[in-house]
């Protein structure tokens, strides 16, 4: 069985400053790892995907998570928020070790970017 | 370039009247989900298709069924709509890696 835990529900930061978003799993398999990120009433955006090609995952917008096994950890970071970052954030699980690829979501994690 | 196109994006429907919602795809991807997400949650797998196999999770209502009649469509019928179906619903699809991709979500709301 696979989980994944977001270690907080809500994150506050000021508009030019680093953003961390946590997130831990746990996973039977080598697992793919994913970062969406949802705007209010729209659709989830993928941000980056882990697959064990590089530890340092780099995506969109200026993101980036690193995956360290020995934590369980992949955590998401910028170096400088903006505004437009303001989002629901989820750390997702890939089941590898089944043929249908089922995702795990985390229960999220609202970030709020202040002027 | 919209690649996950979900029609409508609000629908309102009233308590019990049966509602469609749709899903299309230029990806030609083989597999399409459909999933739940209620407010401040986060999105729960109702069935999928891989091709025309048909997957329904198992805690998935009777009330919630789908069809898939080509490879770029796939339909979400809910046939008696309660208030606690109110919910986003969003449509994905992957092809042979495990990324899904998503599109923009239909809101319901129930009256």
């Amino acid at each position: 069985a696979q989980s994944v835990t977001q270690l907080d529900s809500h994150v506050s930061v000021s508009e030019g400053t680093p953003v961390l978003l946590r997130c831990n799993y746990s996973s039977s398999y080598s697992p793919s790892l994913f970062w969406y990120v949802q705007h209010p009433n729209k659709g989830l955006q993928l941000l980056l995907k882990y697959t064990s090609a590089a530890t340092l995952v780099k995506g969109i917008n200026g993101f980036e998570a690193e995956f360290k096994k020995s934590e369980t950890s992949f955590h998401l970071t910028k170096p400088s928020a903006h505004m437009s970052d303001a989002a629901e954030y989820f750390c997702v699980v890939s089941d590898q070790g089944g043929s249908n690829y089922k995702l795990t979501f985390g229960k999220g994690t609202l970030l709020t970017v202040n002027p | 370039d919209a690649m996950v196109i979900q029609n409508p994006r609000y629908q309102v429907t009233q308590f019990g009247k049966p509602v469609t919602l749709s899903c299309s795809q230029t990806l030609n991807h083989n597999v399409m989900y459909w999933y739940q997400q209620k407010s401040s949650q986060a999105p729960k797998l109702l069935f999928h298709y891989y091709d025309k196999d048909f997957n329904n999770e198992a805690d998935t209502p009777d009330n919630f069924q789908s069809r898939r009649p080509n490879t770029s469509f796939c339909f979400l019928d809910i046939r008696s709509p309660g208030l606690g179906d109110a919910a986003m619903y969003l449509c994905a699809t992957r092809a042979s890696t495990d990324t899904q991709y998503f599109g923009p979500g239909t809101r319901l709301t129930v009256l």
